[in-house]
């Protein structure tokens, strides 16, 4: 079992829509979470990052986090060509000054004019 | 702020030959990580350092691979010797020392590296 999984996509939406994109992680003691959004040939940028169960949200972003279920989600409202991009999840664990990162392999989403 | 600086952004190498990527960090951040990125593999840590000493370097794939960060201002990234299979993009990135937003990563432009 991977230890960040995503769903590879693509995940086709029209404009306008509400993309739902999804990402479970294996490791319990995980406790920051974040979303970057890649373009194609260039580098993550940071879209969210959620600590706490809950949503978050930020603008058009939504960020989803259950712990019990240890699922996080991103929504996009509104979604727009431009939001067109491979989206990363990415997993903290909660070791007292552990930095690493585990991304998973990223969701394409593309949005139809 | 000029962000992430990486250099070379675009590496071709004969398979054999010592490669080196090179990092400039953001002023005043605390943390460096390189990452590599395949279509196969996704995007892997490597190593990251914290105020220049490598913390964690687990994801350094063999021997072959070696980094430094000499001072707080560069870092690099090598090979050697290389193989076709080190064809990669990989990325540096740094942060804060904080935590909450300040451990935000923020990434590079990236080197293509493609070894023949």
């Amino acid at each position: 079992q991977k230890e960040v999984e995503q769903n590879s996509g693509p995940l086709s939406v029209p404009e306008g829509a509400i993309a739902s994109l999804n990402c479970t992680y294996s490791d319990r003691v995980s406790q920051s979470f974040f979303w970057y959004r890649q373009y194609s040939g260039k580098s993550p940028e940071l879209i969210m990052s959620i600590y706490s169960n809950g949503d978050k949200e930020d603008g058009r972003f939504t960020a989803q986090l259950n712990k019990a279920s240890q699922y996080v989600s991103l929504l996009i409202r509104d979604s727009q060509p431009s939001d067109s991009a491979t989206y990363l999840c990415a997993v903290k664990r909660g070791d007292t000054g552990r930095r690493a990162l585990t991304f998973g392999s990223g969701t394409r989403l593309q949005v139809q004019p | 702020d000029a962000g992430v600086i990486q250099s070379p952004r675009h590496e071709v190498t004969e398979m054999g030959q010592e490669v080196t990527l090179r990092c400039k960090p953001i002023s005043g951040h605390d943390y460096l990580f390189w990452y590599r990125q395949t279509m196969m593999r996704g995007l892997e840590l490597l190593i990251y350092f914290n105020n220049n000493v490598p913390i964690d370097d687990s994801g350094m794939p063999e021997d072959r691979f070696s980094a430094k960060m000499p001072n707080a201002s560069f870092s690099t990234l090598k090979i050697q010797p290389s193989e076709p299979r080190d064809s990669a993009v990989y990325f540096c990135a740094s942060s804060l020392g904080g935590t909450g937003g300040q451990e935000t990563q923020y990434f590079g432009p990236g080197t293509r590296l493609l070894v023949l």
